[in-house]
């Protein structure tokens, strides 16, 4: 089982619908990064956590220490939000342990 | 400072050449991270320097992978005797770590297609 599991694994959604990505992880954490990676290109992060909620634009992120879980949150989607959604933690020494990440679609 | 630079962005090369990729990180970080990605998967964990030392090694590093980043700086990841099985997106990131910090800059990734 992997230590960082997202779901779902796919999405697909309409353009202005709310979207939700989790993520689940099994090891104890020191931060978490949401992370974004378009078609070809790099990585980009989004947020990183260490509790609570962040905010930034039409994103949102929550963390959940206790449950060791994690939710994205894309509000009024659009099309060029379509990437591949990335939910990677920080453990032990600064080592990133990555999700198999989330390909989103938002059609027009 | 423009963030992480990798190079070369696409390498094509023949089983069993050598090949070496470079990542020049953003100049006041003091950890520099490499990852592998395969299509379809995130990122795996290789390898990560604090300064110029190397702290910590995957398995997945083989004896044909070496990574360096002599003066704390740059950093190189060189494969020798290329396989097939290693075409994929050698990523490198970067980061200042130290108090209020944590923050992750990733370069574009190298591409490597083995034929």
């Amino acid at each position: 089982k992997n230590e960082v599991e997202q779901s779902p694994q796919n999405l697909t959604a309409q353009e202005g619908e709310f979207i939700t990505i989790n993520c689940s992880y099994s090891v104890g954490i020191s931060a978490l990064h949401w992370l974004q990676q378009h078609p070809g290109g790099g990585i980009v992060s989004l947020f990183m956590l260490s509790s609570g909620k962040k905010k930034h634009g039409r994103l949102i992120a929550t963390i959940n220490i206790q449950e060791k879980h994690s939710s994205l949150h894309i509000t009024a989607s659009h099309p060029r939000d379509s990437a591949v959604y990335i939910c990677a933690v920080i453990k032990g020494a600064q080592k990133l342990v990555f999700g198999q990440g989330t390909r989103l679609t938002i059609n027009p | 400072d423009t963030g992480v630079s990798q190079d070369p962005r696409h390498k094509i090369t023949k089983r069993g050449q050598n090949v070496t990729f470079r990542c020049d990180p953003i100049s006041e970080h003091n950890r520099l991270y490499w990852y592998r990605q395969t299509l379809g998967q995130g990122p795996e964990f290789l390898t990560y320097f604090q300064n110029e030392a190397q702290l910590e090694k995957s398995r997945l590093l083989s004896d044909r992978f070496s990574a360096e980043r002599p003066k704390g700086s740059f950093s190189t990841l060189e494969i020798q005797r290329t396989e097939q099985g290693d075409s994929a997106m050698y990523l490198c990131a970067s980061s200042l770590v130290g108090a209020g910090a944590n923050v992750l800059t990733f370069g574009a990734g190298s591409r490597l297609t083995v034929l």
